[in-house]
């Protein structure tokens, strides 16, 4: 029972680099979906996907792209790291549109931008 | 759309003893989900409870309860018997609306002393 996988659990990189979180699920989910963990803000929605080739931004998508050509593959690129992007990234699941479902969370990737 | 409030960042209770979150939100929606997750210092989220709006009786998942005030739009959950390993941050959350994604609060972080 694999789940879904983040990795790496732990990222430190220098500003301006370009750096890719993986995530990946094995239960062929329809809905994918990467959240951001801050102090003081609790998680939030930087980007999700209804299936593969669909993405959509959320509330904090600016700095990051998001792909997704394979169903159990949803990738989320920093395209030139800065110290503000310095979090915890939470990729998360659902098998279909159904909120009383409840996401299902990777473990995370703690990111460190110098 | 939603709006999720946790107004106290920390709490503390004694081994054994009850202890209560609190958790408010706004929506226009009738339709809404609403759930707690904990983050245990292993960083993972887990769903603890989950509460439909339309239910009228609150939900119950052994020691852990939740007071459901839809008129106060008020979501708070009850931990009794609390043990030493349900010290963790405890997120409440919301979905509401058709178009809608899990939106977050803030958190609590809840220490429990032996």
């Amino acid at each position: 029972d694999a789940g879904i996988t983040q990795s790496p659990r732990y990222k430190i990189t220098e500003t301006g680099r370009q750096v890719t979180l993986m995530c990946h699920q094995t239960w062929s989910h329809s809905y994918m979906f990467w959240y951001r963990q801050d102090l003081g803000h609790g998680l939030r929605l930087i980007y999700y996907s209804a299936a593969a080739d669909i993405t959509d931004k959320g509330e904090v998508p600016d700095g990051y792209v998001v792909s997704r050509s394979k169903t159990e593959n949803f990738p989320l690129t920093l395209e030139s790291a800065t110290r503000s992007q310095t979090s915890v990234y939470f990729c998360a699941s659902l098998p279909y549109w159904a909120p009383n479902y409840g996401y299902t969370f990777g473990s995370g990737t703690r990111l460190t931008v110098v | 759309a939603q709006t999720v409030t946790q107004s106290q960042p920390e709490m503390s209770v004694q081994e054994a003893e009850t202890v209560t979150l609190s958790c408010t939100y706004d929506t226009s929606e009738s339709d809404y989900y609403l759930f707690w997750y904990k983050q245990p210092p292993s960083r993972q989220m887990i769903l603890v409870i989950r509460q439909e709006a339309y239910k009228q009786q609150n939900a119950t998942e052994n020691r852990f309860s939740v007071n459901f005030q839809k008129a106060a739009k008020s979501f708070s959950l009850k931990i009794s018997d609390s043990q030493l390993g349900d010290a963790a941050m405890y997120f409440c959350a919301a979905w509401a609306g058709a178009n809608s994604k899990l939106t977050f609060g803030k958190g609590i972080t809840l220490s429990v002393r032996p």
